[in-house]
């Protein structure tokens, strides 16, 4: 079946603009989490959603990320204003439960 | 301190070679841990889950030590398919995965 997508692949933006970024997870999966991975780095914990709720945050780095998952499927993450150091790829995943999370294959975002 | 730390390698080694990576990580309330590959400009899949008795998927063998809080990941009879990032992983103990990950060690097999 189809896996994990995510739109756009690629983002260009200029530094202080708003981004919206999104994730369409296997479907049938409850639990939905973002990520993001700098260069040289591992991912690294953004938001977990179960269902329609966000069940942990903690990952969030500053109030200009916002992230929404308003009928339990599709994802969007939000970003305000955005700095340059900001730019990552940022990545989704989907799990069954707390089974094996799969993940889609990221969005590259460049803040100029 | 990072909570999972690896060498960051790079390994360069010559096919049908046998590597070992290694791991540590900080919180002993952890509950569940893997290793899984990334590929240059791709995302994460999950190569195995490892367990405390060992465990073993072909040419690949990881074990867990959770009293030194160390996990590892051995190869052998290295392919030149092998060649990628490998990323060890810790999952949270709150009745879902959060995962935290290496910063990854990169391997190169070469002819």
């Amino acid at each position: 079946g189809a896996g994990v997508s995510q739109t756009p692949s690629n983002k260009v933006t200029e530094k202080g603009k708003y981004v919206e970024l999104r994730c369409d997870p296997i479907s049938g999966h409850t639990a939905l989490y973002w990520y993001r991975q700098s260069l040289g780095q591992g991912p690294e914990f953004l938001i977990y959603f179960q269902g329609t709720g966000a069940a942990d945050d903690s990952g969030l780095p500053n109030d200009r990320f916002f992230a929404v998952r308003p009928e339990g499927s599709v994802s969007t993450l939000k970003i305000q204003r955005t700095e340059r150091g900001d730019s990552a790829v940022y990545l989704c995943a989907s799990s069954s439960g707390a089974d094996t999370q799969y993940f889609g294959p990221g969005t590259r975002l460049t803040v100029l | 301190r990072k909570e999972v730390e690896q060498d960051p390698g790079p390994f360069n080694v010559p096919e049908g070679a046998t590597v070992a990576f290694n791991c540590t990580y900080s919180n002993s309330a952890s509950q569940s841990f893997f290793w899984y590959r990334q590929d240059c400009r791709k995302e994460p899949k999950l190569l195995m889950s490892v367990y405390s008795s060992g465990n073993e998927d072909g040419r690949f063998t990881a074990q867990l030590n959770r009293a030194s809080q160390y996990i590892s990941l051995l190869i052998r009879d290295s392919k030149l398919s092998d060649s990628a990032t490998y990323l060890c992983v810790v999952g949270g103990s709150g009745g879902y995965n959060k995962l935290i990950f290496g910063a990854g060690t990169r391997l190169a097999v070469h002819p």
